[in-house]
């Protein structure tokens, strides 16, 4: 019954060492997106794919990429990891940007820096 | 940038109570969309409200929407543990696929 898949859902990596979180969907959504969010605030949009076109929010910094291979797969990559990227990563996906944009979320990945 | 101002920020009731919660912009929102959120989960969705006026019950919940589309409401009666949370509202703007989120509210039920 998973619509919004997120894996694995608790990492923990070293400064500096690079990391990739994954979400998968199951709703044949054509926007996903990336959010992160810290202690009892709102998520932060990060950056979103609407199909294969790629939007990135201006203050999202460069040590953050994605990667969309198909329709199902969303992948993020921290390049480098700092403490200050320990948080909650929400993957999100939405049928189009007509209709109610009505947004699905995943359980989340807690990524931990040591 | 669009602000979505929530009160409260915390809010910590007896079970039974009825309490209401508040979302406010200055911006139009085409839809706008409730999701409690668990700690450690992610937000999962409750409602989504599309017209001006709009009222929805889901059960002990009640979401209205406001009649100039900038506002919202969420109210819950007889409040039970199963309500804690973080509530959080979001909206969306024509021709644009991005949420605008609410600054949350923390509720808490005690038995």
């Amino acid at each position: 019954d998973a619509m919004v898949i997120q894996n694995p859902r608790y990492q923990v990596t070293q400064f500096g060492k690079p990391v990739t979180l994954s979400c998968s969907q199951t709703l044949n959504h054509n926007v996903m997106y990336w959010y992160q969010q810290k202690s009892s605030q709102a998520p932060k949009l990060l950056f979103h794919y609407y199909d294969k076109d790629f939007n990135n929010e201006a203050d999202t910094p460069d040590n953050f990429q994605s990667r969309r291979p198909n329709t199902s797969f969303c992948f993020l990559d921290i390049r480098s990891p700092g403490l200050g990227d320990a948080a909650m990563y929400l993957c999100a996906t939405s049928r189009d940007i007509r209709g109610l944009k009505t947004q699905y979320f995943g359980p989340g990945t807690r990524l931990l820096v040591l | 940038t669009q602000l979505l101002e929530q009160s409260p920020q915390f809010l910590s009731i007896q079970e039974g109570e009825n309490l209401t919660v508040y979302c406010n912009s200055s911006s139009v929102f085409s839809s706008l969309q409730w999701y409690r959120q668990e700690p450690g989960e992610g937000p999962v969705l409750l409602v989504t409200v599309v017209t001006g006026g709009e009222v929805k019950k889901l059960k002990r919940l009640t979401f209205q929407f406001g009649d100039a589309r900038k506002d919202s409401s969420l109210h819950i009666t007889a409040a039970q543990p199963g309500d804690t949370g973080l509530y959080l509202c979001a909206g969306a703007i024509f021709g644009n696929e991005k949420l605008t989120f609410g600054t949350g509210t923390r509720l808490t039920i005690i038995p």
